[in-house]
């Protein structure tokens, strides 16, 4: 199976900031990568598909990058939404799996 | 307009049975890849189990495998997961999830909001 790493698994900035996530996949996944979004009190949002596409609707402040094992997720400039736990996931190969997540709180 | 809405969550004795529903519109159900993902309380989302369009394929996690089994029903438009042997560890909300494409797909972009497990006695 394929373990996440996701880092780092906290993390505070201001309105503004530029924030970036890390993931890194135990093999190689090719471009099956996904990012989402999750708040408290709502369902998961995917943000990203396949490393670096920009699902629908989702605002152009949010990038992804990466290829073979590492990936990231860029957010430039945080807005006050954007607070929430986002989370990686492989879809190479069956098991999928999520990372562990990575929660963004205001500083 | 997508929905997805869970049902079947509740109290349940360690070692017991259970079976979640999820009902779907909105969208050409037996055209997509559905799955059950979940999420323990203070704990990330766990990917759980996926189903093909037509319903003959299914993939499990690990922790799952054997013990849960997915289906779907494409002429009413629900999905189904069979829980037996539940642990303690099972315990989460668990949510039901629309995949993006109809084969081999685990990309996911529409969930339902979720019903809760609770395995103790």
């Amino acid at each position: 199976d394929i373990q996440m790493t996701q880092s780092p698994s906290s993390l505070s900035a201001s309105v503004g900031d530029r924030v970036t996530i890390t993931c890194r996949t135990s093999q190689s996944i090719s471009g099956y990568l996904n990012w989402y979004q999750h708040k408290p009190g709502k369902v998961p949002k995917l943000l990203i598909y396949n490393v670096y596409n920009l699902y629908s609707g989702v605002p152009s402040r949010f990038s992804g990058s990466g290829s073979g094992t590492d990936f990231t997720l860029t957010i430039s400039g945080l807005q006050p939404e954007d607070f929430a736990t986002y989370y990686c996931q492989q879809t190479y190969r069956s098991p999928s799996a999520f990372g562990q997540g990575t929660k963004v709180t205001i500083k | 307009e997508v929905q997805l809405l869970e049902s079947g969550g509740t109290l349940v004795q360690p070692g017991g049975s259970l079976r979640l529903s999820c009902a779907a519109s909105g969208f050409t159900f037996s055209s997509y890849d559905m799955n059950w993902v979940r999420q323990a309380p203070g704990k990330g989302l766990e990917w759980v189990s996926s189903i093909s369009g037509n319903g003959v394929i299914t993939y499990y996690a690990d922790s799952v495998k054997g013990r849960f089994s997915v289906s779907r029903d494409n002429s009413k438009n629900i999905l189904h997961l069979q829980m037996d042997s539940l642990r303690a560890e099972d315990t989460a909300v668990y949510y039901c999830a629309k995949a993006t494409c109809g084969s081999y797909c685990f990309s996911l972009d529409s969930w339902g909001l979720g019903t809760l497990v609770t395995v103790s006695s």
